[in-house]
């Protein structure tokens, strides 16, 4: 079974520009998640989608984050501008569904390594 | 506030010993608790999940226990070889259909 895929997996940019990470989940998976993991802290959840739809956004700054999961399978994260604060390892994982023991588990790709100079 | 802790302190055992983690939570009533671990450069992978109706679920040299009534949970690695030198996150339901992940503890296992 092939993973969750992510590109590109490692990104330097200026601050105040932009960029786009591409994640391709497991086939199958209706539950989409983009996470931002700080250096020495966990993952924390930016957006959840469960198919095409928006389950939770509430942490992603919106005035320069924005994410779409097009058709329900592929998802972009995009970031305009980018400030320094945003230099972090962004995880795109899927799950079946979430909120269910039997189908919560979190399947991640290897991440972006986002650096913003 | 609600909170997930777990040591933020390195934990280093000398290869063949138990190790064992925290992860203790307030103000959060999850239906079920997880752990992942984590290498360097990848992203987190699935160990083991365990439902607030079980004390204790075991997957070969691992063993979490999960102790509502003290909101704590405790990952055991018995056994441990330097394969198992990596950080181990925790992660709950927060009733909401959300995973809140902890900050999670490296382990390093001495040969």
């Amino acid at each position: 079974e092939a993973g969750v895929a992510q590109s590109p997996r490692y990104k330097i940019i200026e601050k105040r520009q932009s960029v786009a990470f591409w994640c391709n989940p497991i086939s199958g998976h209706a539950t989409l998640y983009w996470y931002q993991q700080i250096l020495g802290q966990g993952p924390k959840l930016l957006i959840q989608f469960q198919n095409n739809g928006v389950v939770d956004d509430s942490q992603l700054p919106k005035d320069r984050f924005s994410a779409e999961r097009l058709k329900g399978v592929d998802s972009t994260l995009k970031i305009q501008p980018a400030k320094l604060e945003d230099s972090a390892v962004y995880l795109c994982a899927s799950s079946l569904s979430p909120g269910a023991p039997s189908t919560d588990t979190q399947y991640f790709g290897p991440g972006t390594r986002l650096t913003v100079l | 506030s609600q909170k997930i802790e777990q040591n933020s302190e390195a934990l280093n055992i000398q290869e063949g010993k138990t190790a064992t983690l925290t992860c203790n939570y307030t103000n959060y009533s999850p239906a079920y608790l997880q752990w992942y671990r984590q290498d360097p450069g990848r992203g987190p992978v699935f160990l083991l999940l365990i439902r607030e109706n079980e004390k204790e679920k075991r997957k070969e040299r691992l063993k979490v226990t999960f102790d509502t009534t003290l909101k704590q949970s405790l990952f055991h690695i018995t056994a441990s070889q330097p394969a198992d030198s990596a950080t181990y996150l925790c992660a709950l339901e927060d009733g909401g259909f959300k995973t809140i992940f902890g900050a999670g503890t490296r382990l390093f296992v001495k040969a």
